[in-house]
Parts: structure tokens; sequence; C-alpha cells
């Protein structure tokens, strides 16, 4: 089974500053998916920005970006410029890519929470 | 553009009691989850569902939750006798698969469901 390790509960950036926040995970399987998810405090969960493994280039969305290590099985994720906004819990998640029907579940991290300083 | 709904938003019950959580799906998706977060604590899987038939289930999706997709629009989780354990927010997701496109599975705002 794969596992998804947050180890950072709480990280806080000055805005307008950059954070990084890691992800690692465990899986013997060699093709899946990333993403981060965020959950401000009204708790709905909102994809923040998604990583094919195949893929060696990292993705981008424009203030945010992964640094995606497939050896090392790191998935973290850079806010740039942070805004009061980015204030919320942060998940990282894994999906695998074997099942024939596609329908594979995701595997979340505990999450950080991520606090903006004005 | 399209979203997940969820109803109702906040659900209070007694313990014992069943409860329906109901989700639309986003019209052309084609697979469907649940997952509940516990207070403070990680978003888990309960069941994916597809083709009318549940695909998978977690150790959680015990005999006490069903799921069904009564009228090609609704998505439900049925939970028959509550318990105190199950208070919890209980997320529905929808995905459409495309060997073209990177699947992401969307969720909905969630129902807070609480047992008293």
């Amino acid at each position: 089974a794969q596992t998804v390790t947050q180890s950072q509960p709480e990280m806080s950036v000055q805005e307008a500053e950059t954070v990084t926040l890691s992800c690692t995970y465990d899986t013997s399987e060699s093709d899946y998916y990333l993403f981060w998810y965020k959950q401000p405090p009204s708790r709905q969960m909102i994809l923040v920005i998604r990583q094919e493994a195949y893929k060696q280039q990292n993705a981008t969305e424009n203030r945010f970006s992964v640094n995606f290590q497939k050896a090392a099985k790191s998935f973290s994720l850079k806010i740039s410029d942070s805004q009061l906004g980015d204030a919320a819990m942060y998940f990282c998640a894994y999906r695998s890519l074997l099942s024939n029907f596609g329908n594979e579940k995701l595997t979340f991290g505990t999450g950080t929470r991520l606090t903006i300083i004005p | 553009e399209p979203e997940v709904t969820q109803t109702p938003s906040h659900q209070v019950t007694q313990m014992g009691q069943e409860v329906i959580l109901r989700c639309v799906p986003i019209s052309n998706h084609l697979y469907f989850y649940w997952y509940r977060q516990i207070l403070g604590q990680k978003v888990e899987f309960l069941v994916s569902f597809y083709n009318n038939e549940i695909s998978e289930k977690s150790e959680i999706f015990d005999d006490q939750f069903s799921v069904e997709r009564p009228d090609g629009s609704n998505f439900t989780l049925k939970i028959r006798s509550t318990k105190l354990e199950d208070s919890a927010m209980y997320f529905c997701a929808s995905t459409f698969e495309d060997s073209s496109l990177l699947d992401t599975q969307y969720f909905g705002p969630g129902t807070r469901l609480t047992v008293l």
C-alpha cells in the first residue's frame, strides 16, 4: 500500500515571501499521479497542482510550482509571492495508475497548515 | 465552470439514526468517490463507484454504509445506524477518465455530519 508523509504539521511565511511544503511518498509503482490540494477554513478541497510521474518536467501553475524528485520519492510544493488567501491546510495526495478502470482512490498525507504573516 | 455539489452542508443527527448524504457529481463524469475527514485528521477514502457498482471500498466502509446512484445524477451515501465516531466531514468527488488527459478528482464542498 502506498503511504504519503508530510513532516511539517505547520508552516508560516511572511506575505510576499516564498515557502516550500514537503511531501514524501512510498510506492513500488512506476506510474502514478501526485497532487497538492488546498483546504481553506471553509474545508472545501481545492486542487492546486498535479504531476504525472512519467513527466520529468516539474508542474507549474502561476505562483505554485513543484519539485518532483522521482528517485527520492519527494514532491514538494513551492508557493511564491505568498498572499493572505494562501492561508490554508495543504494536503499532498497520491493516485495509482494501475487499475484498468482508472478508478483509483487518492491517498492523502496528514497535511501542513500554512499561515501567512501580514 | 461545472462543480460537484453536496447537500446538506451540515447534518446533525442522533446516534442510531439513519442519514443520507447527497452529492451531484459533474455531469459528464463517470467515477464517483466518498471520502471522510474526522476533525483535525487527514482525508480518508471510503468508497469508489463506477457503472452502478462499487469498485473499491476501504475497511471503514462496513455494512453500515451503502452508496447508490438512484437517478443518474445524484450519488448518495447512506449510514444506516450512526455512531458517535461517524462525526466527520464527508466529501464527494468525481472524475472523468480520459486517456488523453490527466484525470483529476474534483471535490464537493463537503457535508459536516455531527452525531450526538
